[in-house]
């Protein structure tokens, strides 16, 4: 079965503007959760959403917000974009909120801000 | 304060070697501990899950234990390969949640020939 989709891939913005990024989690699963992944920082966990609620947010500011549609794909957004916005951000699914079930990873979304 | 401490940071193996990568943690209550491969520029890959009451577990040439006692957990790989270059990333949670989680720095591992 098809794995966890995020797009886009690669994008560049500007300082200021503000982006969406979209991940489609495997057929059935119903929990989606959010990381930024940056070479210094390591990975660190932005929210996660079950049912279309979130769930649990991480240490971010406001800039960063998320939602989860009817069918379990989620999109996350940050506006007023800043320089050290940029990194790896990976969308990651699971059959429910329990943790001791297996989290499966998309390829990310490699944001760079300018 | 939840940590996860991973060591060494990064290790330089040969080809057909075994190496041992080491995941310290203060995470409380513990719920799980994960294993996780990553590949430059991919997306992490579960290599193990495991709960209080398992001490060991294996993915093929992987074997990870686990001292919940000492709050200590390894990640041995078998006859390395090269496609076993990698970040190996440790993650505790601490709570049934999957929110609820602490991540390691990660161990880069490169497999030389």
């Amino acid at each position: 079965k098809a794995g966890v989709t995020q797009t886009p891939r690669y994008l560049i913005k500007t300082r200021g503007q503000q982006v969406t990024l979209s991940c489609s989690p495997i057929s059935g699963h119903r929990s989606v959760s959010w990381y930024q992944q940056t070479p210094g920082q390591g990975l660190q966990f932005l929210f996660e959403y079950f049912s279309e609620t979130q769930r649990n947010k991480g240490n971010f500011p406001g800039r960063f917000s998320g939602r989860q549609f009817s069918n379990s794909r989620s999109e996350m957004n940050v506006s007023t974009l800043e320089l050290g916005d940029s990194a790896l951000y990976l969308c990651a699914s699971s059959k429910d909120i329990n943790s001791g079930n297996t989290i499966y990873f998309g390829e990310g979304s490699w944001l760079t801000v300018v | 304060k939840n940590q996860v401490e991973q060591s060494p940071q990064s290790l330089i193996i040969l080809e057909g070697k075994n190496c041992t990568l080491q995941c310290n943690y203060t995470v409380s209550p513990f719920s799980n501990l994960r294993w996780y491969k990553q590949d430059t520029g991919r997306g992490p890959v579960s290599l193990t899950i495991m709960t209080f009451s398992e001490n060991t577990k294996s993915n093929g040439r992987y074997t990870a234990t686990l001292d919940a006692d000492t709050k200590q957990s390894s990640l041995h790989i078998t006859a390395s390969q090269l496609s076993d270059s990698a970040s190996y990333i440790c993650v505790v949670s601490y709570n049934t949640n999957a929110g609820k989680s602490t991540f390691g720095d990660g161990t880069t591992l490169t497999v030389k020939p």
